[in-house]
């Protein structure tokens, strides 16, 4: 089956530093997304983006599918944004369609 | 517009029993599924419900069951419960089938002792 890596496993930042967080998946997908799951649990759905680029406020992501590969860039890091961040692929057989999530990055960002 | 609610927030079941979870989503919304996360096996798909039928199913044995009501409300069911059932389990709806912009609840924490 189809296989999606994200790395780094875990990040920790300082307040204020860029990180760059990268998903790729070993076939072709019909889409993708991101999430962010915050220390008590609830998932935020922050992109779908199965091609091209988004931003959302110091939030971007870019998905390149012919490479197979999709990047989260968070700017100017603030503390709420630790939790794990996920991206997920969506692959469809017939009408049926499965989400298949990477294991996830761990961000810490510090004070 | 009120988000996703799942009840209970946290449930202690002892093996051999069964549960139920309910999931209700957002107004409007017609489509829910139902996830499962453990830190060893992370997110995994479990099934979709659409207009109270079950379109997508992911790899899970029978013991997990699911069922949507007219108003949308979604229930989970998982009958003799094993230690490895133990899990958050996260229901997302959405307007349309599918993985598209999908909203989740805050999630079930089963404990099976």
């Amino acid at each position: 089956g189809i296989q999606v890596e994200q790395s780094p496993p875990d990040l920790i930042l300082q307040e204020g530093a860029n990180s760059t967080l990268r998903c790729n998946f070993s076939d072709s997908v019909n889409n993708l997304q991101w999430f962010h799951q915050n220390p008590w649990g609830q998932l935020i759905n922050l992109f779908y983006i199965p091609s091209g680029t988004k931003q959302n406020g110091r939030l971007s992501a870019t998905t390149v599918a012919t490479e197979r590969y999709s990047l989260l860039y968070i700017s100017s890091s603030q503390t709420t944004d630790s939790g794990v961040y996920f991206c997920a692929v969506e692959i469809t057989g017939g009408s049926n369609y499965q989400l298949i999530w990477g294991a996830g990055t761990k961000l810490i960002i510090k004070p | 517009k009120a988000g996703v609610t799942q009840t209970p927030r946290y449930l202690i079941k002892t093996r051999g029993q069964q549960v139920t979870l309910s999931c209700s989503p957002i107004s409007g919304h017609r489509s829910v599924s139902w996830y499962q996360q453990t830190p060893g096996q992370g997110l995994q798909f479990l099934f979709e419900y659409f207009s109270e039928t079950q379109r997508n199913k992911g790899n899970f044995p029978g013991r997990f069951s699911g069922r949507q009501f007219s108003n949308s409300r979604s229930e989970m069911n998982v009958s003799t419960l094993e230690l490895g059932d133990s899990a958050l389990y996260l229901c997302a709806s959405s307007f349309r089938t599918g993985a598209y912009e999908q909203y989740f609840g805050p999630g079930t924490r089963l404990t099976v002792t």
